[in-house]
């Protein structure tokens, strides 16, 4: 079956430090991966989207970015963290366009 | 612009009773949807699939009403257990065709 990890659960960094966030799939290739942010007492927003390795799109312009250096890792970084980068972040999967979402757990990032 | 609207309650209901709230959408291209459930600081997870004209599952009934651009869930003999926030999801075909509706939030009180 297949599974998904993300890590770390929470995390606390300071203004201006830096992110990297890490997200892997287990029993399945070539899966579509979804970063999402979900603000306190708001919807997910779609934050980056890759149907391959090395390919990412990017849904807002923001102070994030986003890789996949392998088929089913991938992560989410960012040099210089703003307070407003602060949130629920989630990583999902799924084996075709239309199907729906497998979510990690989630890292709940406060920027302090 | 694709939207998904959802009330976003709460709804307070007793326990025992039946409860449904609606979804609409604006992109008639979507083929499918889904709902999520979603507890406090947890990630969400799929509830139920609706693809054609509605799906069925124990307490749980969806329906997709293309003509009117909605789907509804409905809990029958609703548990303290169902208390959570209910997304709506709406997939238009696309890697980033999937919509993701603000939730509604349902609250079972004893």
């Amino acid at each position: 079956s297949q599974t998904i990890h993300q890590w770390p659960a929470t995390l606390v960094q300071p203004v201006g430090s830096p992110l990297s966030l890490e997200c892997t799939v287990e029993g399945t290739s070539n899966p579509n991966l979804y970063w999402y942010r979900q603000a306190a007492g708001r919807g997910l927003q779609l934050l980056f989207y890759s149907v391959g390795i090395g390919q990412i799109s990017s849904e807002v312009p923001q102070n994030l970015s986003a890789s996949r250096p392998q088929d089913r890792q991938f992560i989410l970084s960012s040099k210089k963290l703003l307070l407003s980068d602060s949130g629920f972040y989630l990583c999902a999967w799924s084996p075709v366009w239309s199907s729906p979402l497998h979510f990690g757990n989630g890292t709940r990032l406060t920027v302090t | 612009r694709k939207e998904v609207e959802q009330d976003p309650g709460p709804f307070n209901v007793p326990e025992g009773a039946t409860v449904a709230f609606n979804c609409t959408y604006s992109n008639s291209a979507s083929q499918s949807f889904f709902w999520y459930r979603q507890d406090c600081r947890k990630e969400p997870k799929l509830l139920m699939s609706v693809y054609s004209s509605g799906n069925e599952d124990g307490r749980f009934t969806a329906q997709l009403n293309r003509a009117s651009q909605y789907i509804s869930l409905l809990i029958r003999d609703s548990k303290l257990s169902d208390s959570a926030t209910y997304l709506c999801v709406g997939a238009g075909g696309g890697a980033d065709g999937l919509t993701f509706g603000k939730g509604t939030h349902l609250i079972i009180q004893p």
